[in-house]
């Protein structure tokens, strides 16, 4: 099964940029897009980046992804953080075999 | 407005059956393949079934295979989610998501629809 790892949880200051990993449980996760998602609480989620590092019309410059084949692993980083950006984030692949996976999500507090 | 809408959800005992749907509107429905993806209470999302516009692809997650079956009536501007055997861990509010054409992510959701399975 291929798994897609992130962190539990991550908090940030005000202003400040945090970085959300997502590792892959094997190949490499270079082979196939990575899209992060959003959800605010009570709410479903949203695209924030597709295919590695691409940002949607309407989503901020604030936000960026990148991907590091020698530890596959995708990043989301997030600077000049606001309030709002306070939320879970999900990465989300795909693989042959299980199709559409996403990470266990991770909840970003920004305090 | 672009918008789908789950409905269908609520209380079924383990073993039951429910039928979930989805109405979209604002867009060529039959254009679009369609998922629903499930996120059970303070759980994180898992991607559960996907059916191209026209029907003829259907993909299912391992833990749903044989008791879950997707299907649509691009007349009707809806898609559907069968749901027999179900299982406490079936208990999710269910997302219905159409598939960016181009990019391959999930960019239009519902709301979601609760399915509690409980006895």
């Amino acid at each position: 099964n291929f798994i897609l790892t992130q962190p539990h949880s991550v908090s940030a200051s005000p202003g400040k940029t945090v970085t959300i990993s997502c590792t892959g449980s094997s190949g490499s996760i270079a082979s196939n897009y990575v899209q992060w998602y959003q959800q605010r609480p009570g709410s479903a989620p949203t695209i924030v980046i597709y295919e590695d590092n691409q940002r949607p019309s309407g989503v901020p410059d604030r936000f960026s992804g990148s991907i590091d084949s020698s530890s596959n692993s995708a990043s989301l980083t997030i600077s000049g953080l606001k309030t709002e950006d306070e939320a879970a984030y999900y990465c989300q692949s795909y693989d042959s075999s299980n199709y559409w996976v996403f990470g266990g999500g991770t909840k970003l507090t920004v305090l | 407005d672009v918008q789908v809408v789950e409905s269908g959800g609520g209380l079924v005992h383990p073993g039951g059956s429910l039928r979930l749907s989805c109405e979209a509107s604002g867009f060529t429905f039959s254009t679009y393949s369609m998922n629903w993806v499930r996120q059970a209470p303070g759980k994180g999302l898992e991607w559960v079934s996907y059916i191209s516009g026209g029907s003829a692809t259907v993909y299912y997650a391992a833990s749903v295979k044989g008791r879950f079956t997707i299907s649509r009536d691009n007349a009707k501007n809806s898609l559907y989610l069968q749901m027999h055997s179900l299982r406490a861990e079936d208990t999710a509010v269910y997302y219905c998501a159409s598939l960016n054409s181009a990019y391959w992510y999930f960019d239009l959701w519902g709301r979601g629809t609760l399915v509690s399975v409980s006895s």
